[in-house]
């Protein structure tokens, strides 16, 4: 089983709202990303647990924030977003070791009004 | 610091063309590299990769990569093309022991013509 999933799929958010993305894996991979992706171009690295620990983060601005509560998920605690965050937001997961393959989940569409 | 060019933003091909997508790498050593492809609106789905031995990597739905170390480059290809092979494709690059991080390409949209 190589599937990763994410929940919601869209989201519609005002500037003042807090909310969550979710990600969850069952490959027993001990890494895991969140990377966010605007149209018509790659995707950007935002954040790497290693073994449950943050291990990279990327400068990404405070309003996200992410934790990892076991092996299993990964959560991007979003608040007071800008319209500019608006984008395709991706989680990945592999062996935490390095360059390991990544296996990424079918993303959330984040919309920011 | 490593890096990944794809040459090709768009390409077209009929329907039973022949494919080769274009990536070109900078990296003192030999790389981990990788091939995704992503659907409109999808996740990035890994069509092949390759870590060492044999430079011809075959992956899913038909395609093949070939690693060549003196052109830098690891061009993916596929004999005949599907109208469902119509996406964006991605080659990324890992640095062996030099933690999780990968470096993508900026893409290449395929178009096919039926």
């Amino acid at each position: 089983d190589t599937e990763v999933t994410q929940t919601p799929k869209h989201l519609v958010m005002g500037m003042t709202n807090k909310k969550s993305l979710k990600c969850e894996q069952h490959m027993g991979h001990r890494a895991m990303y969140w990377y966010k992706q605007k149209a018509k171009k790659p995707p950007e690295l935002m954040f790497v647990y290693s073994y449950e620990k943050l291990s990279i983060n990327e400068s990404v601005p405070s309003r996200f924030s992410p934790e990892c509560p076991n092996s299993s998920l990964l959560n991007l605690h979003l608040h007071a977003l800008q319209p500019e965050d608006s984008a395709l937001y991706l989680c990945a997961s592999s062996q935490a070791r390095s360059s390991e393959t990544q296996y990424f989940g079918p993303g959330t569409r984040l919309l920011v009004l | 610091a490593q890096s990944v060019t794809q040459p090709d933003i768009h390409i077209t091909v009929s329907e039973g063309a022949s494919l080769e997508l274009r990536c070109n790498y900078s990296y003192g050593a030999t790389p981990y590299l990788f091939w995704y492809v992503q659907s409109p609106g999808q996740g990035l789905q890994l069509l092949l990769k390759y870590f060492s031995g044999d430079t011809l990597v075959q992956g899913i739905k038909g395609f093949e990569a070939e690693f060549k170390r003196s052109q830098s480059s690891f061009n993916l290809r596929k004999p005949s093309v599907h109208w469902s092979d119509a996406a964006e494709y991605f080659c990324a690059v890992g640095e062996p022991g030099g933690g999780n991080k990968l470096t993508f390409g900026t893409g290449t949209q395929l178009k096919v013509e039926l």
